[in-house]
């Protein structure tokens, strides 16, 4: 159990489908992280909410769309998606500026997404 | 932006042989971390080093910071075949973690 949980492990969805993916952390962070890692492909920071409030997106498409409610639970909904989409969606959360610097992020065991 | 560059991309080494893994970046390294993957799971933190020359160890695994070269590598000693994954390099601008970029891995088997 690394703190950070990461629902569903797996999904399948058609292209036309909606769904969410879920993030959670009870470390008492205060900052949360998307990335998505492809094959043969470094990991892409997607979106990253500091004390709930999102200070990154890097260009990414508007089919994703982060929701971070609090500080403790952080979302990315998916619509229309591509199969380029398929991907390991990892979720990663971190502490205050001192501590992140130590210890650098806690992350989740990842959402395995593939689109059909 | 910053870029990660680790080698090799992939290592087979026998059981008890030691490795070196080495991760080089584009710009100035204000503080490198280490994370091992296990194929399709989440990222576990190894070590961070912050300043030049550093070393720090965690069992059997050694890590030293370069920042001239703006280089760090991971050295694992005697190695097992629980130490086989992923191993990726991240950093970030100015000392910062808020932004960590990450190398493409190196993947590590350790034959029995």
């Amino acid at each position: 159990e690394t703190g950070v949980t990461q629902t569903p492990r797996h999904l399948v969805m058609g292209m036309t489908n909606k769904k969410s993916l879920k993030c959670e952390q009870h470390l008492g962070h205060n900052a949360m992280y998307w990335y998505k890692q492809s094959a043969k492909k470094p990991l892409e920071l997607m979106f990253v909410y500091s004390l709930e409030e999102r200070v990154e997106n890097n260009s990414v498409p508007s089919r994703f769309s982060p929701e971070c409610p609090n500080s403790s639970h952080l979302f990315l909904h998916l619509h229309t998606l591509q199969p380029e989409d398929s991907a390991l969606y990892l979720c990663a959360s971190s502490q205050d500026q001192a501590r992140r610097q130590l210890y650098g992020y806690t992350f989740g065991s990842g959402t395995r997404l593939t689109v059909v | 932006s910053q870029e990660l560059e680790q080698s090799p991309q992939s290592l087979i080494v026998q059981e008890g042989k030691n490795l070196t893994i080495n991760c080089t970046s584009s710009k100035t390294l204000y503080g490198l971390y280490w994370y091992k993957q296990k194929y399709g799971e989440g990222l576990i933190f190894l070590m961070m080093l912050q300043k030049g020359g550093e070393e720090k160890s965690h069992e059997k695994i050694t890590a030293k910071l370069d920042e001239k070269k703006q280089q760090s590598s991971l050295h694992i000693t005697a190695s097992q075949p629980s130490h086989a994954g992923i191993y990726l390099c991240g950093a970030g601008p100015s000392g910062s973690a808020r932004q960590l970029t990450f190398g493409s891995g190196t993947q590590l088997t350790v034959l029995p």
